[in-house]
């Protein structure tokens, strides 16, 4: 059973689509962190988000973390084929060190 | 600044033999970490550690040892390799937690027959 729940697994869109990726979860975390990961490559932190109900930007991503500091979502403007790749969110569970990931969504933006 | 550097890039490994994973830091973060990454299952911890002499399971920790005598080096250890084990296995350290950025070596992908 995965802690974080991402969906949808997987998005294929044309170029200048909007998008909107969701990290799910029924526990409450004290910040949650997105990554994105390009083929042969390891993961790259994009954005933490702290503070319930806060929206952070990016360029054309936009993340937000829920009111109730359970979800958060990635929102992409007029996507780009540069977009493509594997994204990913993260967030502290418990104390003492554990930064679990969801499964991830695997985005494929198409020229 | 090579940050975080993990060796091999691949290995083959037979049914039972033994190998170790190598990550290095240089960057003097307090934190590291092991994952592995398999299709559809995101990123799972294996070990972590939050200092020189400091390390504790994650949520995949069977078939696997660490351990951390200095701040720069956290080599993961399969004693009995399964095909089970076949992954991409990725190092990640940070500067004091779980709370800051984590940063990623670039992989190594493991294959067991």
């Amino acid at each position: 059973t995965q802690l974080l729940e991402q969906s949808p697994q997987f998005l294929s869109i044309q170029e200048g689509e909007n998008l909107t990726v969701y990290c799910n979860s029924s526990s409450v975390f004290s910040s949650l962190q997105w990554y994105r990961q390009e083929p042969g490559e390891g993961p790259v932190l994009l954005v933490t988000v702290v503070t319930g109900g806060e929206v952070k930007k990016l360029k054309r991503l936009t993340f937000q973390f829920g009111d109730a500091r359970k979800d958060s979502s990635l929102h992409i403007t007029a996507a780009q084929p540069g977009d493509t790749g594997l994204y990913l969110c993260a967030g502290p569970y418990n104390q003492g060190g554990k930064l679990i990931f969801g499964q991830g969504t695997e985005l494929s933006v198409k020229p | 600044n090579a940050g975080v550097t993990q060796t091999p890039k691949f290995q083959v490994l037979k049914t039972g033999q033994s190998m170790t994973l190598q990550c290095a830091q240089d960057m003097n973060h307090e934190y590291m970490s092991w994952y592995r990454q398999d299709p559809g299952m995101g990123l799972r911890l294996i070990h972590y550690s939050v200092g020189a002499g400091i390390t504790d399971q994650g949520e995949v920790p069977n078939g696997y040892n660490v351990s951390r005598s200095t701040t720069e080096d956290f080599p993961l250890r399969l004693l009995s390799a399964a095909p089970s084990q076949t992954s991409v296995y990725f190092c990640a350290s940070s500067l004091t937690g779980f709370d800051s950025p984590l940063h990623f070596g670039n992989g190594t992908r493991l294959t067991v027959t």
